[in-house]
């Protein structure tokens, strides 16, 4: 079955400072990857999604993000980090080998950056 | 109206109420999705719709009832909740097309239900 991990729970970082927030799968084929960011009473907000090519994807708001198929990551990136970033991170999996459709996601880590 | 939308935002809700939530999207997609996002858990599919057709029902209580009447709108309909049921729903929708699976959901604000 397809999975996400997510191993962090909270991230913090200071304002101007590069952001990671980290990603890890497990799927049975090819796996097209996303990250979401969730603000406070908001909804799920798209960034960036990995299908194919260039292991180096950019997304919305500066964010880009690094597939790494030997190490079954997709960590979240972001070169000098903006205290709007705060947020909640949902990193997402679809098992293309499984031809479905829905998203799994992983459970989501909080990003606090301080001024 | 742009994306996708809900309403009610808030709904509060007794174990004996019959309560809909909606969901409209004004991307011209044909896929439309319910999600439910619990405090401290991932997000749970819920049901997947592709051209007013089910697709998908991840194992969710009767007591959840979706409608699709057509390809930009999608309800669901609730009665006899229980308090685990108090969570965030959302709706999601994305354009499916024939052999491939690339698509991007995108998601509305969500309703914020509380079973009392």
């Amino acid at each position: 079955a397809q999975s996400v991990a997510q191993p962090e729970d909270q991230v913090n970082v200071a304002e101007g400072n590069p952001l990671t927030v980290k990603c890890t799968y497990s799927v049975s084929g090819n796996p097209y990857l996303f990250w979401y960011v969730q603000y406070p009473n908001r909804g799920l907000q798209f960034l960036l999604k990995y299908i194919t090519g260039d292991n180096l994807v950019k997304g919305s708001y500066g964010f880009e993000a690094e597939f790494n198929k030997s190490q079954t990551s997709f960590h979240l990136k972001k070169p000098s980090a903006l205290v709007s970033d705060s947020a909640l991170y949902f990193c997402a999996v679809r098992d293309i080998g499984r031809g479905r459709r829905a998203l799994t996601f992983g459970s989501g880590t909080r990003l606090q950056v301080q001024p | 109206e742009t994306g996708v939308t809900q309403t009610p935002r808030h709904l509060v809700m007794g174990m004996t109420n019959k309560k809909s939530l909606k969901c409209e999207q004004h991307l011209g997609h044909n896929a439309m999705y319910w999600y439910k996002q619990s405090a401290k858990k991932p997000l749970e599919l819920m049901f997947v719709y592709n051209f007013k057709e089910q697709t998908e029902n991840n194992s969710v209580p009767s007591r959840f009832s979706p409608e699709c009447p057509n390809s930009s709108h999608l309800f669901l309909h609730l009665h006899t909740l229980q308090p685990e049921d108090s969570a965030l729903y959302l709706c999601a929708s994305s354009q499916w097309k024939e052999g491939a699976t690339t698509d991007t959901q995108y998601f509305g604000p969500g309703t914020r239900l509380t079973v009392l």
